[in-house]
């Protein structure tokens, strides 16, 4: 059973372009929770997902950031037009629901030149 | 005052010593987790906690919830737990809220 599967794994993006995340969550989970790690700081919340449906968007950026769960294919992380400030790690966890644990994936370290 | 509290902020120990970690939090949770982050590295699920007592090889996790307090101990502590350890809690099936980590060094 695979675990939760971010890709790609480092992300080189240019200041304006458009950075995509993707994360696998492991087989049978349909809750996905996306966090960032900024440099040198802890974890923060920024959305949380279900199929086809944001639950909790209450840590996301205001502006540039959104998230998508299709009904099929991995979720999706989108920043547009990058500024230096968004060069973190950004983890995806998963979860069955409930109250059931999250599995964090390898998170996908962007790097904004 | 952050809602998740973990001291200490660096434990730097001896091989073979015993490690205790501390985190307390402020609100009503369903569930506490204690993670591993090795620099560079991704996030590893040591334990999820509602009550009681939790133990996986060397590790052993605690919780007390009239107190609202966790501790994570390490026994016999070997290099190879150097490591970021994080206490995150949760309500419901919500989103975690993390404390801040304490970075474990354990010297040969």
């Amino acid at each position: 059973n695979a675990g939760v599967m971010q890709n790609p794994r480092h992300l080189v993006r240019r200041r304006g372009q458009e950075a995509r995340l993707r994360c696998s969550p492991m087989k049978g989970h349909s809750h996905v929770y996306w966090y960032r790690q900024l440099p040198e700081e802890g974890l923060k919340f920024m959305v949380y997902l279900q199929k086809e449906n944001i639950i909790d968007e209450s840590g996301m950026p205001k502006e540039r950031f959104s998230a998508e769960f299709p009904k099929e294919g991995p979720s999706i992380l989108r920043i547009q037009q990058v500024v230096r400030g968004d060069s973190a790690a950004y983890f995806c966890a998963s979860s069955p629901g409930g109250i059931g644990e999250q599995f964090f994936g390898p998170g996908t370290r962007l790097t904004v030149l | 005052k952050n809602e998740v509290e973990q001291s200490p902020q660096n434990l730097t120990a001896q091989e073979g010593e015993f490690i205790t970690i501390n985190c307390s939090y402020s609100v009503g949770i369903s569930a506490l987790h204690w993670l591993q982050q090795h620099p560079g590295g991704g996030i590893v699920s040591l334990f999820m906690l509602s009550s009681g007592k939790k133990k996986h090889g060397r590790l052993i996790a605690t919780i007390n919830i009239q107190e609202k307090h966790s501790s994570l101990h390490i026994t016999a502590s070997h290099p190879r737990d150097s490591a970021v350890y994080i206490c995150a809690v949760r309500r419901g099936n919500e989103k975690l809220t993390f404390g801040t980590g304490t970075r474990l060094t354990i010297i040969p």
